[in-house]
């Protein structure tokens, strides 16, 4: 489908430090979903959001729904080595059946 | 609750054979889709179906079709396998309604074709 811009591409960071990633579209979004894949894996669901400004956390990540709805953020805090993976978002526009999905962030953790 | 499950979850074919992918969920979601994820890419759309009896064509169709018999199961065919269709193919289900439009993904089948 069609890709949302997602950045950064790739972050490489030490144990510890802090993640923030975000997904920006030209389109207004109702729904913004954010995915973590391992290498040899389908994609696992980590946060759903479904309101302008909404912000909902789970475990050490958080994410929030723009409030233009053309954007969402995820942060990962205090970052540990299984948190290696590809993270991105993804989201169906307001019209039509099928989801968009962003370029991509992959994630290395050095111990 | 399995969730989605795809089988098999691996297959080497030679040029020309055929296969059948089997994607099933067990959450009585309306929509299902297939997708193709080749390496360093992302996730592009083959079909989806928005309900029984019902299939569309999504940004990749060509050599694939699909079929959506019972609700629960999406089967994505190849006729005529070629290398080009060397991937790693996932099936999605959609939960759809305010407040809970998500997408739930398989674990995957990765196709190999010599």
């Amino acid at each position: 489908g069609q890709q949302l811009n997602q950045s950064p591409q790739s972050m490489f960071i030490q144990e510890g430090e802090d993640v923030s990633m975000n997904c920006t579209s030209s389109s207004i979004f109702n729904t913004w979903l954010w995915y973590k894949q391992d290498p040899g894996e389908g994609p696992v669901l980590l946060i759903a959001l479904y309101k302008a400004g909404e912000l909902t956390s789970n475990g050490r990540l958080t994410a929030q729904f723009g409030i233009t709805r053309k954007d969402s953020f995820l942060n990962i805090s205090a970052s540990i080595p299984s948190d290696v993976g590809i993270y991105f978002c993804a989201g169906p526009p307001n019209t039509g059946n099928q989801f968009y999905f962003g370029t991509g962030t992959s994630l290395t953790v050095i111990p | 609750n399995a969730g989605v499950t795809q089988t098999p979850k691996f297959r080497v074919l030679k040029t020309g054979q055929s296969m059948t992918l089997l994607c099933a969920q067990d959450m009585n979601h309306e929509y299902m889709y297939w997708y193709r994820q080749d390496p360093g890419m992302g996730l592009r759309l083959i079909h989806y179906s928005v309900g029984e009896g019902t299939t569309a064509k999504g940004e990749v169709p060509d050599g694939y079709n699909v079929s959506r018999l019972k609700k629960q199961n999406f089967l994505l065919g190849l006729e005529s396998a070629a290398p080009s269709q060397t991937s790693v193919y996932f099936c999605a289900s959609r939960t759809w309604g305010v407040g809970s439009d998500t997408q739930y993904f398989g674990p995957g089948t990765r196709l190999t074709v010599l």
